[in-house]
Formats: C-alpha cells, sequence, structure tokens
C-alpha cells in the first residue's frame, strides 16, 4: 500500500489568509493525486486532479502543486465557506486508492 | 447532473452481510462510460475506497475487502450495490456511493449511509 500522509492535522486560520497543506506519499506517485474538501455531515467534493486540475465549479483560490512525494494545496485567500476538512487521495496504480489522514482547517 | 442516493438497513449484526443500494438519477448507468462504487468512512475517521463497477460490468476491489466485497450494477433499475459478508465492528462507517468517468477520482458522491455492525 502507498501511504499518505497529511501534515499538519490540524490548521487555525482566519478569513483572507493564504494557507498551505501538506501531503507526502510514501513512494512516488508521479501526479496521481487528488484533493477533496469535507464539511460536517456532508460527502466529499472534488477540488483538483491530476494535483493542479481543478475540478468543475471549483474557485480558482484553490491550487494544488508537487509531484513524486510531496504535494501541496493552497488556498489563495480564504473564504468563511473553505473551513472544512481536506483529504488527499492517490491514484499511481488502478484500484489500490488510498487517502490522507486529512486535515481540518480551523477559524482562527 | 448525476445524483446519487444510498438505500438500505442502518444496523446489520455481527457476522452476517451488509447489503447497500444506491440509485442513479439525472443519467444512465447503461448509457455512460462510467465507474459506480463505494468509499467508506467509520465515524470520525478518514476514507477508505471499497470497490468498483464498471459500466461493462467489470469490477475492481480495494484489495484488503477482496475476499468480501462484491460491487454491481443493475441496468434494468439504473441502480448499483454494494455487499460486504461476514461484517465486524471495524465495518461500522458511513458508506458513499460513488461514480466517475476516471475510475481513479470521484465527482459524484452519494449523502452518505451510515451502516452500524452491533449484536
Amino acid at each position: 500500500d502507498i501511504q499518505m500522509t497529511q501534515s499538519p492535522s490540524t490548521l487555525s486560520a482566519s478569513v483572507g489568509d493564504r494557507v498551505t497543506i501538506t501531503c507526502r506519499a510514501s513512494q512516488s506517485i508521479s501526479s496521481w493525486l487528488a484533493w477533496y474538501q469535507q464539511k460536517p455531515g456532508k460527502a466529499p467534493k472534488l477540488l483538483l486532479h491530476k494535483t493542479s486540475n481543478l475540478a468543475s465549479g471549483v474557485p480558482s483560490r484553490f491550487s494544488g502543486s508537487g509531484s513524486g512525494t510531496e504535494f501541496t494545496l493552497t488556498i489563495s485567500s480564504l473564504q468563511p465557506d473553505d473551513f472544512a476538512t481536506y483529504y488527499c487521495q492517490q491514484y499511481k496504480t488502478f484500484s489500490e486508492y488510498t487517502f490522507g489522514q486529512g486535515t481540518k482547517l480551523e477559524i482562527k | 447532473q448525476l445524483q446519487l442516493q444510498e438505500s438500505g438497513p442502518g444496523l446489520v449484526r455481527p457476522s452476517e452481510t451488509l447489503s447497500l443500494t444506491c440509485s442513479v438519477s439525472g443519467g444512465s448507468i447503461s448509457g455512460s462510460s462510467y465507474y459506480w462504487g463505494w468509499i467508506r468512512q467509520p465515524p470520525g475517521k478518514g476514507l477508505e475506497w471499497i470497490g468498483s463497477n464498471y459500466f461493462t460490468g467489470k469490477a475492481y476491489y480495494n484489495p484488503s475487502l477482496k475476499s468480501r466485497v462484491t460491487v454491481s450494477v443493475d441496468t434494468s433499475k439504473n441502480q448499483f450495490s454494494l455487499k460486504l459478508t461476514s461484517v465486524t465492528a471495524a465495518d461500522t462507517a458511513v458508506y458513499f456511493c460513488t461514480s466517475d468517468g476516471s475510475g481513479s477520482f470521484w465527482n459524484y458522491w452519494g449523502r452518505g449511509a451510515l451502516v452500524t455492525v452491533s449484536s
């Protein structure tokens, strides 16, 4: 299994801040990484795939970068709607998908 | 816009079989080259991919669950289903039905169904 580790586990920030969440893979996954946003009691929402491709309807303040084993999700200017838990997911090998443990983004 | 809705028992006894169905609206399973599958989330924990079925009927499973899981598609009802055998308390989770054309990440999600395994 490819292990995905996110940091930090919890992040406190204010509206308007620029924030970055890191996701590390236990082996190289090239650019085969997706990011999701999940709010309490709701299903996850796809934000980005193949590291940096925005999903349909996702605001441009979300961006992704990285390759190999280290990846980042950046929110350029936090909005009230962005406080949620974020998950990365690798899909290097078909049908062997794993997720990070999640990063909870809280209001400071 | 594709919409997915899970249904099934909220309580399953240990050692029995968990069965869930996902009803699809806004699109046809047989008319789309999509993958139809399931992801689960234990209470307060992270996400785990369970398995998917391509519209042709070929299924793919998480190696750690493969011996207990079946994901199947019923095109006549525009539904797909999950069966997980020999359940234990560790299988208690919110189960999400999912879909996407990629088969590797998921754009469409149901609202989730909590299944508790308990006697």
